[in-house]
Order: C-alpha cells, then sequence, then structure tokens
C-alpha cells in the first residue's frame, strides 16, 4: 500500500532563516505531489503540484519554492523566512486524475512550522 | 476554475442528534466531489468521494452526501453523531483534466456535546 513520510513534524525558525521541509511517497510511481499550506481560519492554500520531475506549479508567488529531485520526492524551501509564513505545511500525494480515482489525493500527517 | 463555499464555519451539536455541513461548488466542467475530515494537529483524511453515478455517496464513520448538479452541492450528512466526530472538515472540488489539483473550502468546525 501507498504511504506518504514528511519531516519534520515541528519545527521553529527564527525570521530570515532558511527551511526545507521533505515529503517521500512509498508504494506507488510517478505520482502528483502536492504542498499545501493551513493558516488559522483559513483552509487550504495550494501552494505548489507538480506532475513529475521538473514540472513544479506553482499557485501562489511567494517566498517559497519547492522541488521535486526524485519521483517520489517533494520539497519545500525558503531560503528567508518571514512571520507570515507560520502555519502548518501539508504534503499529499494523487494518482493521475481518471474516472477510476478521481484526482483522490491523500495527505501527510502535516509540518508545523513557527517563524519567530 | 473551479471554487467551493463551506456556508457555515462552525457547526455546534449534541450528541446523537443528525448533523449537515453544506458545501457548494462552481465550475464550468465536470467535476470530481470530496469530504475530508481533520482531528487536531494530524493531516486530512478522506471521508468520501463523488466521482460519477449514483449521487448519493457513503463514506467511512457513518457519513454520507449527496451530489446535487441543479444545485451544485455536495452537503455531508449524518444521522446520529458522536463525540468522536468533533473536528474540521473540508469540502474540495476537482475537474477531471490532469496536471489539477483539488481546491478546498474553508473548513467546517464540528463541534458535538454531550
Amino acid at each position: 500500500s501507498q504511504t506518504i513520510h514528511q519531516w519534520p513534524a515541528t519545527l521553529v525558525q527564527p525570521v530570515g532563516s532558511p527551511l526545507s521541509l521533505e515529503c517521500t511517497v512509498e508504494g506507488t510511481s510517478n505520482p502528483n505531489l502536492y504542498w499545501y499550506r493551513q493558516a488559522a481560519g483559513r483552509g487550504l492554500q495550494l501552494l505548489f503540484y507538480s506532475i513529475g520531475i521538473d514540472q513544479i506549479s506553482s499557485e501562489v508567488p511567494q517566498n517559497l519554492s519547492a522541488s521535486r529531485p526524485q519521483d517520489r520526492q517533494f520539497i519545500l524551501s525558503s531560503k528567508k523566512l518571514l512571520l507570515s509564513d507560520s502555519g502548518f505545511y501539508l504534503c499529499a500525494w494523487s494518482d493521475p486524475p481518471g474516472p477510476k480515482t478521481g484526482n483522490t489525493i491523500y495527505f501527510g500527517e502535516g509540518s508545523w512550522l513557527t517563524v519567530v | 476554475a473551479q471554487s467551493v463555499t463551506q456556508l457555515d464555519s462552525q457547526v455546534p451539536v449534541f450528541e446523537e442528534a443528525p448533523v449537515e455541513l453544506r458545501c457548494n461548488y462552481s465550475s464550468s466542467v465536470s467535476v470530481y466531489l470530496f469530504w475530508y475530515v481533520q482531528y487536531p494537529n494530524q493531516g486530512l483524511q478522506l471521508l468520501l468521494k463523488y466521482l460519477s453515478g449514483s449521487t448519493l455517496v457513503k463514506g467511512i464513520n457513518g457519513f454520507e452526501a449527496e451530489f446535487n448538479k441543479s444545485q451544485t452541492s455536495f452537503h455531508l450528512r449524518k444521522p446520529s453523531v458522536h463525540i468522536s466526530d468533533t473536528a474540521e472538515y473540508f469540502c474540495a472540488v476537482s475537474d477531471n483534466q490532469a496536471g489539477t489539483a483539488l481546491i478546498f473550502g474553508k473548513g467546517t468546525t464540528l463541534s458535538v456535546s454531550s
């Protein structure tokens, strides 16, 4: 069965420091991969999605970036964190959309980021 | 582009009462619809989904939802809730095109008390 791992689970970073959140998926190949951010009272915001290596779409312009160095690995980065980057970050995967899967996505456990 | 509106940000109910969490969507193409649940400090878990076929969809934990195309709604229901159903619930929509992602509503907090 497929599993998704995301780490670290919690981190506290000072303003201006770099960020790296990592996510890996097991048990599937060529998944679509996603990064969402959840801020209090604001639902889930799609940050990046990728349909393949070197195929990454950014949904929201900001100081975050994403990379997909391997088929099942997705990394969220920042060179300099802002206070507004604080939130709950969720990695997710899906099979390509289709009549059987319908683009169902499956989430990791999330990473709490507090920028101080 | 699709969008999702969850009409209630908070829904307080008593244990064993029925509940309905409302969701409306907008889209110019055929859609897939989903409900996810999030317990505190956890990721989201899929409750149920509508892809095609029967408009009444049954999910886990006794939840069900009905797809109404004319009203562009996908309301979530449970006939009798438990304390353990206290969580945040998200409605989401996706079209059937490759390379698209789910768009989520802002969530509804269901609080079940005794």
